[in-house]
């Protein structure tokens, strides 16, 4: 069974720019969940969707958006960025809410985005 | 307000002996608790979990234990291997959500020495 993939692995942009990312869950995962890695902040959730619905939402301003497919691929757009931006982008699928309760989260290998 | 705690940046240990990580959290509803491993550049592989209604929790070398009064969970691993050599984040969730959303701790970067 494939892993969760996330595309690209790499990205630099400018100041000022949007960014799309993309993740493609593990096959049969509904459930798609977004994080942030910085050293400052940790691992920090950005939002979940489930079924093309965002069902939960971190605390991060309404630059940071995302959505999700009939398949369940989901990507994420942050607009207008800044030098603050610069993270790991980690997406993770679960199994969960298709009446599986307390099942772990499958990280995919994430996306490095810096902001110069 | 950082609802889950690991309190140690680093630990060192001892090939073959035992290694102890712990983690503190604050938010009484949390229900779900879940251990991750991550190497430099890669997403957090998943370890061990343990749901609120357990104390314990053992798979292999790994055991998680909750001690739900002093909301802490500790993560044991015997015998440590060099490839344990890792970061270690403790994660929570709470109503249900179980890994939909999680709530993670700062890690805790364990180095086994030969």
């Amino acid at each position: 069974k494939a892993g969760v993939t996330q595309t690209p692995r790499y990205l630099i942009k400018t100041r000022g720019q949007q960014v799309t990312l993309s993740c493609s869950p593990i096959s049969g995962h509904r459930s798609v969940s977004w994080y942030q890695q910085t050293p400052g902040q940790g691992l920090q959730f950005l939002f979940e969707y489930f079924s093309e619905t965002q069902r939960n939402k971190g605390n991060f301003p309404g630059r940071f958006s995302g959505r999700q497919f009939s398949n369940s691929r989901s990507e994420m757009n942050v607009s207008t960025l800044e030098l603050g931006d610069s993270a790991l982008y980690l997406c993770a699928s679960s199994p969960q809410g298709s009446g599986i309760m307390n099942t772990e989260a499958f990280f995919g290998q994430g996306t490095r985005l810096t902001v110069v | 307000d950082q609802q889950v705690k690991q309190n140690s940046p680093s630990l060192s240990v001892q090939e073959g002996r035992i290694s102890i990580l712990n983690c503190d959290y604050t938010n009484s509803m949390f229900d779900y608790f879940l251990w991750y491993k991550k190497y430099p550049a890669e997403g957090p592989t998943f370890l061990i979990s343990i749901s609120s209604i357990k104390d314990k929790n053992e798979d292999g070398r790994f055991t998680v234990f909750l001690n739900k009064s002093a909301k802490h969970l500790s993560l044991h691993i015997v015998p440590s291997q060099p490839g344990d050599s890792a970061v270690y984040f403790c994660a929570a969730s709470a109503g249900r959500q179980g890994a939909q959303k999680l709530v993670f701790g700062q890690g805790t970067r364990l180095t086994i020495n030969p």
